[in-house]
């Protein structure tokens, strides 16, 4: 069966910090992966996601970075944290060509001071 | 602007009563939704979902209703548990994306 690993699950980061969040899934291959962030007590934003190795879709201007450096990889980077950054992380992953259904992973909740 | 917005924030039910959870969407193409469970600080879980050419699916004590041209979509859960108190996302597949609402939050009472 797939799962889906995402780590670290709670992160305290100074302003002005480096980021790197790590995201694998096992148990599938050639998935569609994403990056989606929720702040506290609201919907699910869409952040970045990916098709392929190397390939990233950006949705949204902001401070974050991801990459794909392995099929079943996916990162989310950022060189220098801000406060607004803090929230909820989640990546999650659906089957090559089915965009729909999403399986998530059990997120990061980020605070940025 | 396009948007998939759920109608209440908020539902409080008894315990062993049903549950209705109601979202609307705007845009008239979109052609598969979902329904998404999320409990306090873990990811979201799939409960069910439903293409656009079909008006109801049935799950496990969940049924979900489409109703495409008033574009609404509902969430009913039979004989609502403790174990069902959490925020449930409608979401809509746009153009590959899928787009959520804000959630609305169910609380059981005993």
């Amino acid at each position: 069966s797939q799962t889906i690993h995402q780590w670290p699950a709670t992160l305290v980061q100074p302003v002005g910090s480096p980021l790197s969040l790590e995201c694998t899934v096992e148990g599938t291959s050639n998935p569609n992966l994403y990056w989606y962030r929720q702040a506290a007590g609201r919907g699910l934003q869409l952040l970045f996601y990916s098709v392929g190795i190397g390939q990233i879709s950006s949705e949204v201007p902001q401070n974050l970075s991801a990459s794909r450096p392995q099929d079943r990889q996916f990162i989310l980077s950022s060189k220098k944290l801000l406060l607004s950054d803090s929230g909820f992380y989640l990546c999650a992953w659906s089957d090559r060509g089915h965009f729909g259904k999403l399986f998530f992973g059990s997120g990061t909740q980020l605070s940025v001071l | 602007g396009e948007s998939v917005g759920l109608h209440l924030p908020t539902l409080s039910v008894q315990e062993g009563d049903n549950s209705i959870i109601n979202c609307a969407y705007s845009n008239s193409a979109s052609d598969y939704f979902i329904w998404y469970k999320q409990e306090s600080g873990k990811g979201p879980q799939f409960i069910i979902d439903i293409r656009s050419n079909m008006d109801k699916r049935q799950g496990q004590r969940v049924t979900v209703l489409l109703n495409k041209t008033v574009k609404h979509l509902s969430l009913q859960i039979a004989a609502t548990q403790p174990g069902d108190s959490a925020v449930y996302f409608c979401a809509e597949n746009r153009g590959g994306k899928l787009i959520f609402g804000q959630g609305t939050e169910l609380s059981v009472k005993p």
